[in-house]
């Protein structure tokens, strides 16, 4: 049974860094065509991708917000840490994290966690 | 990046109706050496993750009831609930994972009339 949990700060200032961690179980990502992405639904808005990892470590990101997100994995914790730097009230959202299914580097998502509500106000 | 625009953006319905929400892509998403259109859909009630439903264009997920269907290649899609339930209500989402950036669409919400 593949479950993922998100954690994490609920209230960030403007400026600060946001780190996010995502625990999951029942897969590793060491094992071939397995990865972790991370979303993000921001009120009254449509879902939107952020950042995706595979076994093999590649990495892609959001082109809008490449420049401010940093995925890694820990294998042996079953973890997948987000950063996102400089946090704005507009980044203001619930933050998922997914397992990925599919194979090859095109993924669809299939098991989520349940969210975590991230909150940027001074 | 692949731009993926739903249709309509609200949608009401009497229960038992046949509900049918398009997705429509900017490129095709049918990858020709393999046959797969790399499109899925999602159901999103609030305060719950999303759920994933169909994924291949048409090839419903484990567990999700067959009122639930997906249809459509290249470039214009759609998903179909043949007859609609109370707990259908939610904001569904087409997402295309051709390429990355990947995108979904702006969101269907279908409600209960």
């Amino acid at each position: 049974q593949i479950t993922l949990k998100e954690s994490g700060p609920t209230l960030v200032k403007p400026t600060q860094t946001l780190t996010l961690t995502c625990t999951f179980s029942g897969f590793s990502l060491s094992t071939s065509e397995v990865g972790v992405g991370w979303f993000r639904q921001s009120p009254g808005r449509a879902l939107e991708w952020l950042a995706l990892i595979y076994w093999d470590d590649d990495k892609r990101y959001s082109p809008s917000l490449k420049s401010r997100l940093t995925i890694t994995k820990d294998t042996s914790k079953n973890q997948v840490v987000l950063t996102m730097t400089n946090m704005d009230p507009v980044d203001t959202a619930t933050y998922f994290c997914a397992h990925a299914s599919g194979g090859g580097n095109s993924c669809y998502f299939d098991h989520w966690g349940q969210g975590t509500l991230v909150t940027v106000s001074s | 990046d692949i731009v993926t625009t739903q249709s309509p953006d609200s949608l009401a319905l009497s229960l038992g109706e046949r509900a049918t929400i398009n997705c429509k892509s900017s490129q095709s998403l049918l990858y020709s050496s393999n046959n797969k259109n790399y499109l899925a859909w999602y159901q999103h009630k609030p305060g719950q993750p999303p759920k994933l439903l169909i994924y291949w264009a048409s090839t419903r997920e484990s567990g999700v009831p067959d009122r639930f269907s997906g249809s459509g290649s290249g470039t214009d899609f759609t998903l179909t609930i043949s007859s609609l339930q109370a707990e259908d209500v939610a904001v569904y989402y087409c997402q295309q994972y051709y390429n990355t950036p990947y995108t979904f669409g702006q969101g269907t919400k279908l409600e209960i009339k």
